[in-house]
This record gives structure tokens, C-alpha cells and sequence, in this order.
């Protein structure tokens, strides 16, 4: 079972460059999520989508843009990065909605930006 | 708003000893609550979860955890760590859907780093 697949694992940007971080799922959940990670500061979710075509901002939004064209996949596009985006990611699905189901996570993208 | 406080950045314990990780929550109605584990370089991984009844669960890799109301509490507990619990524990919150709970998924806290001395 591949469950959660994000990629990449790593990468290093410079400044003012865009990438996207790729996550899908094969677990036919209609809930998916993006959070960031920085140290001491725990999980911040940056966007939702409760299905396809449908998506939602979450906490922290801001550089970030998200799309939802099928139900396994929930791509992160960063445009113009900056080091304040310097995180780990981790993508998340669900069966049901988010406080009633439990999350499966991937194993996260870690990326640079200097 | 919701809030979820882990007061212990870091916790080290013997191997062998046992565990107790404090985690409380700040909401307008019982939420869901959940213990996640992450190990080094990887993702989280649910550990257990409470969304009613019998205020004591049990999880994987022989976890507990109390629902405690009255002190807003849930609180991970393991008799006898072994030296692979080392990791970081987070507590997350959810409001139900009949709470008013929406699709934006769990809150976090900002998770307790589990030390184990040999």
C-alpha cells in the first residue's frame, strides 16, 4: 500500500523561484490537506479540498496555490519563494472530514529557499 | 478560537521508566482528540484517538491516553518506554461536524520531543 506519495523529498530554490511539491493518494479519500511544519511551531495548515474541483485556504495561504483536478492528486505550487517558506511540507488525506477521520500523512518535503 | 497546548518541548526519560506527555485543549464543546507520533524524517502517524465514550483509550506500541473534561486535558501516557518511543509526539483537536466542526481538518499543538536515555 503506497498510501500518501509526496514528492520531492528535498529541494533547494532560490529566491523568486516557483516549483510545485506533488502529492497523491490512493486511498480514494475525498479530504486532502497541506500542511507546513517549522520547528517548535507544529503543524500549520495551508490549504484544503474536500474533492475534486474544490478547494479551500487554510491558516497560512499566503505564496501558496493549490489545485484539485482528480481525487488522488493535490499539487502545492509556491510562486515567487521566499525564505520565509523554508519548511517542511506534509501533504494529508482523509476519508471523512477532517475531525472525524483519521489523517494519513506523507512522508513530507523538505525545502530550501536561499 | 481553538487552541491546543503541549507544555513540555522536550521530555527525557530513562529507558524503562514511564511516560506521561501533557496535552490540553481550549474549545467551546468537546472536541475529537488525537495523539499523533512522528519519528525522525518521517511523517505522523496516529497513535490513538478519543471521540466518545470510555474517557480511557488505548493505541498502538502500548499507549494510553485520559479524556479528562473537567481539566480540559488528554493526556499520553505508556508504562515502560523502549529506546524506539524516541520521536515527536503531537496532540491535535477536531471539532465534529454536529459541533460545528468543518472540512479545515485538525489543530495541532506544537508537539513535546521525546528524549530516552539508555
Amino acid at each position: 500500500n503506497a498510501g500518501v506519495t509526496q514528492t520531492p523529498k528535498f529541494r533547494i530554490l532560490k529566491i523568486g523561484q516557483s516549483m510545485t511539491l506533488q502529492c497523491t493518494q490512493d486511498m480514494n479519500h475525498n479530504y486532502m490537506y497541506w500542511y507546513r511544519q517549522d520547528p517548535g511551531m507544529g503543524l500549520k495548515l495551508i490549504y484544503y479540498s474536500v474533492g475534486a474541483g474544490i478547494t479551500d485556504k487554510g491558516e497560512v495561504p499566503n505564496g501558496y496555490n493549490v489545485s484539485r483536478s482528480t481525487t488522488e492528486d493535490f499539487p502545492l505550487r509556491l510562486e515567487l519563494a521566499a525564505p520565509s517558506q523554508t519548511s517542511v511540507y506534509f501533504c494529508a488525506s482523509s476519508k471523512q472530514q477532517g475531525a472525524g477521520g483519521e489523517l494519513f500523512f506523507g512522508e513530507g518535503s523538505r525545502l530550501t529557499v536561499l | 478560537a481553538q487552541s491546543v497546548t503541549q507544555p513540555d518541548i522536550h521530555i527525557t526519560v530513562s529507558e524503562g521508566a514511564s511516560l506521561e506527555l501533557r496535552c490540553n485543549y481550549s474549545y467551546g464543546a468537546t472536541p475529537y482528540l488525537f495523539w499523533y507520533v512522528q519519528s525522525p524524517g518521517q511523517g505522523l502517524q496516529l497513535l490513538l484517538k478519543y471521540f466518545s465514550g470510555d474517557t480511557l483509550v488505548q493505541g498502538i506500541k502500548g499507549f494510553e491516553a485520559e479524556f479528562k473534561r473537567s481539566q480540559s486535558s488528554f493526556n499520553l501516557r505508556k508504562p515502560s518506554v523502549h529506546w524506539s518511543d524516541a520521536a515527536e509526539y503531537f496532540c491535535a483537536v477536531g471539532l465534529p461536524m454536529y459541533s460545528g466542526g468543518g472540512a479545515d481538518g485538525l489543530t495541532f499543538g506544537k508537539g513535546t520531543h521525546l528524549i530516552i536515555q539508555p
